[in-house]
């Protein structure tokens, strides 16, 4: 069946570091991936999304790339703020299937 | 605009209480679903709808039973709360599962 592996956390970087969180997948046929973010005591918001191999997702300076041929979907940001600290999950969907990774904590320090 | 409601915010049962988690979205999205979301376990789909009168099982729909009675409404209902039931429970809604969803607050739920 479809799943999605990510990244186990937590990362604790300081401000202004460069942000890498891995994700990959395992599906069949073409799913389309998505990252979303979730600040403390509220429900996931969608933070981008790419449903074509090759395509780019961005948002908010983070973005990540929809790689076919290594099944991944990584989310990057090249200068990470405080606000940026939350928990992070990559998703999939296919055929009303959405697959959720355990999710990455993520803390930025000042 | 309102987005996804989810009510109650929190609630405390004891074993083998029934109890509704409400879900009602004003966005006109045709599917709707639950998860529920446990430490280092991700979101797990319990059930999901894909329209009024369309619902099916997702990942983990043992003890749990959804109806979808209008487009706007999908409630999830325990039928005799046990201690796994102990989690926070999230319900999205989209216009297609593959456009990413619009989430709820969520209900923290504890069963003792």
């Amino acid at each position: 069946g479809n799943s999605v592996t990510q990244m186990e956390g937590p990362v604790t970087l300081s401000e202004e570091a460069f942000l890498t969180i891995n994700c990959t997948y395992t599906a069949t046929g073409y799913p389309s991936l998505f990252w979303y973010v979730q600040y403390p005591g509220e429900g996931l918001q969608l933070l981008l999304k790419a449903t074509k191999a090759d395509d780019k997702g961005s948002n908010k300076g983070f973005e990540a790339t929809y790689r076919k041929e290594t099944t991944s979907f990584h989310l990057e940001k090249g200068s990470v703020q405080v606000s940026d600290s939350a928990v992070y999950f990559c998703a999939l969907s296919a055929k009303n299937d959405m697959r959720f990774g355990a999710g990455t904590r993520l803390t930025v320090k000042p | 605009n309102a987005g996804v409601t989810q009510t109650p915010k929190f609630q405390v049962l004891k074993t083998g209480q029934s109890m509704t988690l409400q879900c009602a979205q004003d966005m006109n999205h045709e599917y709707m679903s639950w998860y529920r979301q446990d430490p280092g376990m991700g979101l797990r789909l319990i059930h999901y709808s894909v329209g009024a009168g369309i619902t099916d099982q997702g990942e983990v729909p043992n003890g749990y039973n959804v109806s979808r009675s209008t487009t706007e409404d999908f409630p999830l209902r325990l039928l005799s709360a046990a201690p796994s039931q102990t989690s926070v429970y999230f319900c999205a809604s989209s216009y297609l599962s593959d456009y990413g969803y619009t989430f709820g607050s969520g209900t923290r739920l504890t069963v003792v």
